[in-house]
């Protein structure tokens, strides 16, 4: 059964950096359409990132410019590097598999931001 | 990027009861549209996609209908384990925006 294991949140200032980690297991993320979706304290789903099989990315403007999917093929882990943090980015970060609906989904890792 | 509106934003009912929980997008998204339940501290959990297909395994109790703009979940007999947050997520144009979520609460 396809199992996702998010980590790499935690607390970092405003202006910082972060790397996420997401590995997968019973699947092959390089062959998987892989998506970030984020969740901020109390509030709704925000949809991040994506990632095609062919490395194709697409952003929510919210994060284009500051954040980088990406995988690691051998490693079977997908990545979310944060750059120039803000406040508003605090939440809990899912890493999720699919291209439309999203049907397997990590337990999340939390990242707060804050001096 | 294409809005999702929910209604309502709390819904109180009781074990038993029909409720129908409505999704409009800002533009038309044909039948490109998810629903998802959510339980606090866990991740959503997908219930529907492609408007009105059930997930495997989701109870038969749930189901879906709508086309373009305008989208309904309905569950026909509340049970204890369904009290939980819903959300609608179109996949039509990225971003694949997410609804703000319904509360379904126990009266």
């Amino acid at each position: 059964e396809p199992q996702l294991v998010e980590s790499g949140g935690g607390l970092v200032h405003p202006g910082g950096s972060l790397r996420l980690s997401c590995a997968a297991s019973g699947f092959t993320v390089s062959s998987n359409y892989m998506i970030w979706v984020r969740q901020a304290p109390g509030k709704g789903l925000e949809w991040v990132s994506i990632i095609y099989g062919d490395g194709y990315t697409y952003y929510a403007n919210s994060v284009k410019g500051r954040f980088t999917i990406s995988r690691h093929n051998s490693e079977n882990t997908l990545y979310l590097q944060m750059n120039s943090l803000r406040a508003e980015d605090t939440a809990v970060y899912y890493c999720a598999r699919g291209r439309r609906m999203l049907a397997n989904w990590g337990q999340g890792t939390l990242v707060t931001v804050s001096s | 990027d294409i809005q999702m509106t929910q209604s309502p934003s709390t819904l109180s009912a009781s074990v038993g009861d029909r409720v129908t929980i409505t999704c409009r997008a800002s533009q038309s998204i044909g039948s490109w549209l998810a629903w998802y339940q959510q339980k606090p501290g866990k991740a959503p959990n997908l219930l529907m996609y492609d408007a009105s297909s059930l997930e495997s395994g989701v109870p038969s109790r749930f189901s879906g209908s709508g086309f373009g703009t305008e989208f309904t979940l309905t569950i026909s007999s509340l049970q204890p384990d369904d009290f939980a947050t819903y959300y609608c997520q179109q996949y039509s144009l990225y971003p694949h925006t997410f609804g703000q979520g319904t509360k379904l609460e126990i009266k």
